[in-house]
């Protein structure tokens, strides 16, 4: 079973901007909509923040963006804060058979 | 406001089973949600286990458990089970039920975690 390949870690200063990358395949982040990205602060369950690739919930900073291209998909913070410091899991639906698959998560790093 | 709440920390041998559960509330528990089951070894990335579809109890798995987990429902209790048995130290984790929306394709709730250990 594949996984979804994140970089481990990014960072950036206050205000700055920064991209997550999620890499998958052709049978899952490439053919399907459904991606997904989470913020997990330590000790803490995950957070949804981004859904079907570019999706925002409710209630949820307009900082945040996500988009995809290929077999690549990508969420970007913008006007980077202190509190954005956390880990950020991508997750995509992979059909009937695997389901779904979580990236490494990427832990970031305000300076 | 939707709330899932989940049981204990457990420490376990290996070969030995556990259950866990989980407490919905603030929402139709058999309404067109589903439960899913992710946990987080420590230091490595969330794994999808599988979901329980708690209106009809039916059940999906990935097929890293296929044989070794079971997620039952008990709709009285608005309470989501998940057992795994023939427990190895690789088993030790935090194990997270989350609620499917198919508003969102995603996983929208999250219970709080419960850390299984096992251990000789």
């Amino acid at each position: 079973q594949s996984a979804l390949t994140q970089p481990a870690s990014v960072s950036g200063s206050p205000g700055q901007s920064i991209t997550i990358s999620c890499t998958g395949t052709s049978s899952d982040v490439g053919s399907l909509n459904f991606v997904s990205w989470f913020q997990q602060y330590p000790g803490k369950a995950p957070k949804l923040i981004i859904y079907e690739v570019s999706k925002r919930p409710s209630g949820v900073s307009n900082r945040f963006s996500g988009s995809k291209s290929g077999n690549t998909a990508s969420l970007t913070i913008s006007g980077l804060q202190a509190e954005d410091e956390a880990d950020y899991s991508c997750c995509s639906y992979a059909g009937t058979n695997t389901w779904w698959m979580f990236g490494g998560g990427t832990k970031l790093t305000v300076l | 406001q939707v709330q899932l709440v989940q049981s204990g920390a457990e420490v376990k041998r290996p070969g030995a089973s556990v259950k866990v559960s989980c407490k919905a509330s603030g929402y139709t528990f058999t309404s067109a949600y589903a439960m899913h089951w992710v946990r987080q070894a420590p230091g490595q990335r969330l794994e999808w286990m599988g979901w329980i579809n708690t209106g009809n109890g039916n059940t999906k798995f990935s097929q890293r458990f296929q044989g070794r987990v079971t997620f039952t429902r008990d709709t009285s209790a608005n309470t989501a089970y998940m057992e795994l048995s023939s427990l190895r130290s690789e088993d030790t984790a935090v194990y997270y039920c989350a609620r499917y929306s198919g508003t969102y394709a995603s996983f929208d709730y999250w219970g709080q975690g419960t850390l299984v250990t096992v251990s000789s």
